[in-house]
């Protein structure tokens, strides 16, 4: 199976600053990739996919990259309702894989 | 509106059996392909199994495999995903979730239920 590895655990950012959350996959995924927003007590949202795709409705301050291994997720600017949890997954073979989360909180 | 409604959780012993069902409505389910994933309180999130539009596919994680069955009702509209020797460690909010449009295979996850709260204890 794919490993998803994200980094950090927990990201402590200021609003209003720029966040960088990575995602490494043990092998290639070439760009099958996406991106969810959780927040406490509600279901996962989709943000990115194809690895840089917006999902419908996204604010344009996020933005995904990457392909093969290596991914990142940037939020510049961080709004106050952008402190969740963010997942990312890969869906380029099963079984599909989710990363173990980047907690981002309010410095 | 597009709305995925799950429903079926419950308390269970060790090693007994549920079944949950998903109900999609406002969503062409049957040229949707359907899967399952689990979130153990605190923790992150953990697919568990997949299913072709047909039903035809199925595919599963490996902590699954040859315990739970995933399966679909065109017809109803609803999605099923049969656990039996369930576990201790299991206990977990169990959504159904639905593949982006034009993903066959894999994919994103585009619309997810509001999970429904599996239990499983003595």
């Amino acid at each position: 199976e794919i490993v998803m590895t994200q980094s950090p655990a927990t990201l402590s950012v200021s609003p209003g600053e720029r966040a960088t959350l990575s995602c490494r996959a043990s092998q290639n995924v070439n760009t099958n990739v996406a991106w969810y927003q959780q927040k406490p007590g509600q279901v996962p949202r989709l943000l990115i996919y194809g690895a840089s795709t917006w999902a419908t409705g996204i604010p344009a301050r996020f933005r995904g990259s990457g392909s093969g291994t290596e991914f990142t997720l940037t939020i510049s600017s961080l709004q106050s309702e952008d402190f969740a949890i963010y997942y990312c997954q890969q869906y380029s073979k099963w079984p599909l894989t989710f990363g173990g989360g980047t907690k981002m909180e309010i410095k | 509106q597009l709305q995925l409604v799950e429903s079926g959780g419950g308390v269970v012993q060790p090693g007994r059996s549920l079944r949950l069902s998903c109900v999609a409505s406002g969503i062409t389910f049957r040229s949707s392909v359907m899967n399952w994933v689990r979130q153990a309180p605190g923790k992150g999130l953990e697919w568990v199994a997949g299913i072709s539009v047909d039903g035809g596919n199925k595919y599963y994680a490996d902590s699954v495999r040859g315990r739970f069955t995933i399966s679909r009702d065109n017809s109803k509209d609803t999605l099923y995903l049969e656990m039996n020797s369930l576990r201790v460690e299991e206990t977990a909010v169990y959504y159904c979730a639905r593949n982006g449009p034009g993903y066959s295979y894999g994919g994103p996850f585009d619309y997810w239920g509001q999970g429904t709260l599996v239990t499983v204890s003595s």
